[in-house]
């Protein structure tokens, strides 16, 4: 258990349409980033959110976007959606500031299918 | 791109040691290498991460060369339940991420098959 928490865990959404993902991260941690992972491949990063700011961003279209909250959960929001979109879509959290190289951890997931 | 090769892909017999190994021949100073693994279906667990030093925990250890371009981490007694895809990731640290750390660049890792 990473502490780190993803809803819903599977998800199934028709072409076109919209959907939002939700992460809740480790206590103590400021810091939260967005994996996709398509079948057969590594995580490609998405973007990061640090203190509500994004942080970094990855090669992704603008119709994915993010939020992070005061209490330092997550959203990533994925417009007019594509067959490609389908894919394990993962969170990570760590902890941002003077310790700069520190490990994150990932929560298990959401399964989107895109029909 | 990632920045590190590995093998596609390795066996190791259940109680023996595995040793995973990973190049990364343009890491660059201040970069750290970091170990992480999936589990089919899971989110990657982090396991080790080190910058020129050898280091160990409970999981594993963490073996860099001192020209610091490959290192091996060594699962000491292999069990069935480490079957999964391992990612040597070098971090890459953004000086525009301020505080925060850069994100990670995964490549397809390596898959290690632990046989009884």
């Amino acid at each position: 258990e990473t502490g780190v928490t993803q809803s819903p865990t599977h998800l199934i959404k028709t072409r076109g349409q919209q959907v939002t993902l939700r992460c809740s991260s480790q206590s103590g941690h400021n810091t939260v980033s967005w994996y996709q992972q398509a079948l057969g491949q590594g995580p490609q990063f998405i973007f990061q959110y640090y203190r509500e700011e994004e942080n970094g961003r990855g090669n992704f279209p603008p119709r994915f976007s993010g939020l992070q909250f005061p209490n330092y959960s997550s959203e990533l929001n994925v417009n007019a959606l594509e067959l490609d979109d389908s894919a394990l879509y993962l969170c990570a959290s760590s902890l941002g500031g003077s310790r700069v190289n520190t490990e994150a951890f990932f929560g298990q997931g959401t399964r989107l299918t895109v029909v | 791109d990632a920045k590190t090769t590995q093998p596609p892909s390795m066996d190791c017999a259940e109680g023996r040691a595995a040793n995973l190994p990973c190049n990364h021949s343009t890491i660059s100073g201040n970069e750290y290498v970091y170990w992480y693994r999936q589990i089919h279906s899971q989110g990657p667990q982090y396991i080790i991460h080190g910058l020129k030093n050898n280091e160990t925990n409970e999981m594993a250890s963490l073996i860099i060369t001192e020209d610091r371009k490959s290192s091996t981490l060594i699962l000491p007694h292999a069990t069935l339940r480490d079957t999964a895809v391992y990612y040597c990731i070098v971090r890459n640290t953004h000086p525009n991420y301020g505080g925060s750390q850069g994100n990670l660049i995964f490549g397809k890792g390596t898959k290690l098959s632990v046989k009884p």
